[in-house]
């Protein structure tokens, strides 16, 4: 069955130091993979997207993220975290057959000083 | 250009009740989809329409119903409400039916008492 699995339920991380959020996933055919941010109260933004080539992707906000076939995984990384960017982080997969996102149960973030 | 609205943006009903929940697509995407995020949880799919049809459904029961209009955009009705239905309603569209990245929503905030 297609799932998405992001292991780490909550991250605190310093201004200014480096963060990689993970995400595995379980899809018999070649995924089409998503991370999304979720601020408080707010829908979904979606910050990059791998469909196929290259398999480190950019996003938008200096964001990136990793494609492993071999790992089932899709982690995003970003090389130094600003108090912005905590809020909730989503991984997902486009599931063709029933034309839906399958998403992870999410990461929330926090930012200390 | 403006991105997916939702309609309202909160809302409180009491169980028994029905609600219809409305969204507008981003322009140029004919695709809706909806999604419920309960709290704490990643978004789950509840169906999708396109070309005026529901076209895929989740794991959703038949209280859960929508509609697409010829301008694109779709309601989202709930009938017999129950308190597990509280959650977050996000809409999302796309153009077409293939992989590409939905945009979603700021959601409409359901709250079921």
């Amino acid at each position: 069955a297609q799932s998405v699995t992001q292991p780490d339920i909550h991250i605190t991380v310093s201004e200014g130091a480096s963060l990689e959020l993970r995400c595995n996933y379980s899809y018999g055919a070649t995924p089409y993979l998503f991370w999304y941010v979720q601020s408080p109260g707010q829908g979904l933004q979606l910050l990059l997207k791998y469909f196929s080539g290259d398999t480190l992707v950019q996003g938008i906000k200096g964001f990136e993220a990793e494609f492993k076939r071999s790992q089932s995984s899709f982690n995003l990384r970003k090389p130094s975290v600003h108090w912005s960017d905590a809020a909730e982080y989503f991984c997902a997969v486009f599931y063709n057959q029933g034309g839906k996102l399958i998403f992870g149960q999410g990461t929330e973030l926090s930012v200390k000083p | 250009d403006a991105g997916v609205t939702q309609s309202p943006t909160h809302l409180i009903k009491t169980r028994g009740q029905q609600v219809t929940l409305r969204c507008s697509p981003k322009s140029g995407h004919d695709t809706v989809s909806w999604y419920q995020q309960a709290l704490g949880q990643g978004p789950q799919f509840i169906f999708q329409y396109y070309e005026e049809e529901e076209r895929q459904r989740g794991n959703f029961p038949d209280r859960f119903s929508g509609h697409q209009f010829p301008n694109y955009s779709s309601e989202l009705n709930v009938n017999a409400l129950l308190l597990g239905d509280s959650a977050l309603y996000l809409c999302a569209s796309r153009k077409g039916q293939g992989s590409g990245g939905q945009y979603f929503g700021p959601g409409t905030r359901l709250t079921v008492t």
